[in-house]
């Protein structure tokens, strides 16, 4: 059984960091795409971030650009998003997803002003 | 960036009735490939979101088959043939045919009358 489990939300001031990770089991991770993507009530679904199977590609969300890295760690099957200079506007649910074929149950992430 | 539509954005359905969720995108979602990257997407209250319906028409695993996709191009449609209780939630369509980034709609919720 394929399971994506999200750990590293919380609340954090402005201008903070936030590190996410993302345990995953269940099938051959290194093989997998796997993505970041946030939900807020406004704005609904909203891809973060992808990175292939070993690592060497990444891509990002021009709002996220220059602030959040994606990572992985094949040899522990974790994923991780690194999130720095955090506004406001980041608050949201952040789920990791294998290939949008399956999904993790949400961090919540809520940054203060 | 591709823009994803849908509408209604809000459907109250008769238990038993046929429910139809448009989306349509801002360009052609076929891909030099000769695939079309559409992706249906179930989010029950309280939930992850779920894939349903992968390239257009393909249901995922353990998906019923009253949940058919359809159409072609930049027009399409998630169908479902007699709505049940548990299909309350809300719909996403996404593309993955011009990434990054991969796009969602702004979701269609789905309620019993």
């Amino acid at each position: 059984e394929v399971q994506l489990v999200e750990s590293g939300g919380g609340l954090v001031q402005r201008g903070g960091s936030l590190r996410l990770s993302c345990a995953a089991s269940g099938f051959t991770f290194s093989n997998s795409w796997m993505h970041w993507v946030r939900q807020t009530p406004e704005k609904g679904l909203v891809w973060v971030s992808h990175i292939n199977g070993d690592g060497s590609g990444t891509t990002y969300a021009d709002s996220v650009k220059g602030r959040f890295t994606i990572s992985r760690d094949n040899a522990k099957n974790t994923l991780s998003l690194q999130m720095n200079s955090l506004r406001a506007e980041d608050t949201a649910v952040y789920y990791c997803a294998r290939s949008f074929e399956h999904w993790g149950q949400g961090t919540l992430v809520t940054v203060s002003s | 960036d591709v823009v994803m539509t849908q509408s209604p954005l809000s459907l109250p359905v008769t238990l038993g009735q046929p429910a139809s969720i448009s989306c349509r995108s801002s360009q052609s979602l076929v891909h030099s490939d000769g695939n079309t990257y559409l992706y249906w997407f179930q989010q029950r209250p309280g939930q992850s979101p779920r894939r349903l319906i992968y390239k257009v028409s393909n249901r995922d695993s353990g998906v019923p088959d009253r949940f058919s996709g359809s159409g072609s191009g930049t027009d399409f449609t998630l169908k479902i043939s007699r709505v049940e209780a548990e299909d309350v939630g809300v719909y996403y369509c996404m593309q993955g045919t011009y990434w990054p980034p991969w796009t969602f709609g702004q979701g269609t919720k789905v309620e019993i009358k």
